[in-house]
């Protein structure tokens, strides 16, 4: 069965920093393009950024409202992937959930979701 | 970025009723377009993708349809496991863009 298991989720100071991991079981994100999704207490989902496979050079992207702040990274031969947080705000309080999806098509299925690392940024 | 709008945030219907959700996209995306189902405290389970591709293992009562900018999410047979949030996805171009979400209760 595949899983996608969080981790690094805590309590942080604005301004501070945190880095989340993503383990994935076998090698499930080895071939697949990885992206991060947040959801607020009561909100709905938004879109963090993702970091695509090998062969597409390990491409990156962002939702403004992180870029410049957010880092995706990833380590195929240790089945990781990792979101480091810097200038951490209130506002990226949140659950944080890893997603697989096949680089190919953009049809392609966010099919496996991890089940969530929760970052709480407060003074 | 491409906005995603869901209609309606909510709706509360009987067991064996058939529901329809919609969602539509501010530009065009072809079939690129997902729905996922989602229980309190649990995260997103995909439902269908490619606008009416069913994944496997979820049961035939939901179906989907549509495609460019306007798509359904058919809930069939309506049965009390389907209380839950429902989110359109739309993945042709980042950033991916969710819809705000439908709540459902049975």
């Amino acid at each position: 069965e595949v899983q996608l298991v969080e981790s690094g989720g805590g309590l942080v100071q604005p301004g501070g920093s945190l880095k989340l991991s993503c383990v994935g079981s076998g090698s499930v994100i080895s071939g697949s393009a990885m992206h991060w999704v947040r959801q607020a207490s009561g909100k709905g989902l938004e879109w963090v950024g993702r970091i695509r496979n090998s062969v597409n050079n390990y491409a990156t992207a962002y939702d403004a409202s992180v870029r410049g702040r957010f880092t995706i990274s990833r380590d195929d031969s240790k089945n990781t992937v990792y979101l480091q947080m810097n200038s951490l705000k209130t506002e990226d309080t949140a659950v944080y959930y890893c997603i697989r999806r096949s680089d190919y098509h953009a049809t392609d299925p966010f099919d496996f979701w991890g089940q969530g690392t929760t970052v709480i940024v407060s003074s | 970025d491409i906005q995603m709008t869901q209609s309606p945030s909510s709706l509360s219907a009987s067991v064996g009723d058939r529901v329809s959700i919609t969602c539509r996209a501010s530009q065009g995306i072809s079939e690129s377009l997902a729905w996922f189902q989602q229980k309190a405290g649990k995260a997103p389970k995909l439902l269908l993708y490619a606008a009416s591709r069913l994944q496997s293992g979820v049961p035939s009562r939901f179906s989907g349809s549509g495609s460019g900018t306007d798509f359904t999410l058919t809930i069939s047979n309506l049965q009390p496991e389907d209380s839950a949030t429902y989110y359109c996805q739309q993945s042709d171009s980042v950033p991916v863009t969710f819809g705000q979400g439908t709540k459902v209760e049975i």
